[in-house]
C-alpha cells in the first residue's frame, strides 16, 4: 500500500525566516511524481510544483526550492525569506507513474507572522 | 487561466435529502475529480472521470454517485445525505495526459443537519 506523510501539522515563523516542509511517500514503485499545492485562507488549491522520482537534482524557482532524497522517499519544500502572504496550508500529493490521480497528505499549516 | 467553478460556496441540507453538487470547467479538460477535505485527513478522492459518461471510484465512494453527461460538467450526488457527509467538497480538472497537474475549484462547504 502507498502512504503519504506530512509529519508537520503546523509551522509558525516570523517574516523573512525560511520554512521547510517535509513529505515522505512510502511506495514500492520506483517511478512516480510528486506535486505541491498551496491552499490560502480563501480555500482554492493552487498548484506550485511537480517533480518526478527519477530526477534527484534540486531546483530553485524564485523563493521556492525543493530537494528529493530517493533513499528515504523524502521530498522537502523550502520557502526562503517567508512573507505573510505565504500563510496557507501546503499539501504534497504523489501520483503513481502513468496515472491520472493524485493522493494528498494531511497538509501542513504555515503561519507567517509580521 | 483555467477556471473550475463550483455552483455553490455554502450549502445546508437536511438528513435524507438528495443533494447535487455541480462543477463546470472551461478549459476542455478530459479528466475531472471530486474530493472531500476534512481536518487532519487532507483530501480524499471520491470519484474520477476521464471522459464523458466514464467514471471510476476513488478511495471513498460509498454514499456518493456522479454524473458526467457533458465534457465540461461533473456532478456529485449524495443520494441520501447524512451528517457524516458534512465536509468541504472540492472539484478539480486536468488534461488527459497522465501525471499532470489538476486545477481546483473554490470548494463547496456542505453542512448536513
Amino acid at each position: 500500500a502507498q502512504k503519504v506523510t506530512q509529519a508537520q501539522t503546523e509551522i509558525s515563523v516570523v517574516e523573512k525566516e525560511d520554512v521547510t516542509l517535509d513529505c515522505v511517500y512510502e511506495t514500492r514503485d520506483t517511478t512516480y511524481y510528486l506535486f505541491w499545492y498551496k491552499q490560502p485562507p480563501s480555500g482554492e488549491l493552487v498548484f506550485l510544483i511537480r517533480r518526478n522520482s527519477f530526477d534527484e537534482q534540486n531546483e530553485i524557482s524564485g523563493r521556492y526550492s525543493w530537494n528529493f532524497q530517493k533513499s528515504t522517499s523524502s521530498f522537502n519544500f523550502t520557502i526562503t525569506a517567508s512573507q505573510v502572504v505565504d500563510s496557507a496550508v501546503y499539501f504534497c500529493a504523489p501520483s503513481p507513474f502513468n496515472d491520472y490521480k493524485l493522493s494528498f497528505g494531511a497538509g501542513t499549516t504555515v503561519t507567517v507572522r509580521a | 487561466d483555467v477556471k473550475v467553478t463550483q455552483s455553490s460556496r455554502y450549502l445546508v441540507k437536511r438528513t435524507g435529502e438528495k443533494v447535487f453538487l455541480e462543477c463546470v470547467q472551461d478549459m476542455d479538460h478530459e479528466n475531472m475529480f471530486w474530493y472531500r477535505q476534512d481536518p487532519g485527513l487532507g483530501l480524499r478522492l471520491i470519484y474520477f472521470s476521464y471522459d464523458v459518461k466514464m467514471k471510476e471510484k476513488g478511495d471513498i465512494p460509498e454514499g456518493y454517485s456522479v454524473s458526467r453527461e457533458k465534457k465540461e460538467r461533473f456532478s456529485l450526488i449524495l443520494e441520501s445525505a447524512s451528517t457524516n457527509q458534512t465536509s468541504m467538497y472540492l472539484c478539480a480538472s486536468s488534461l488527459g495526459r497522465k501525471n499532470t497537474e489538476a486545477f481546483f475549484g473554490q470548494g463547496t462547504r456542505l453542512t448536513v443537519v
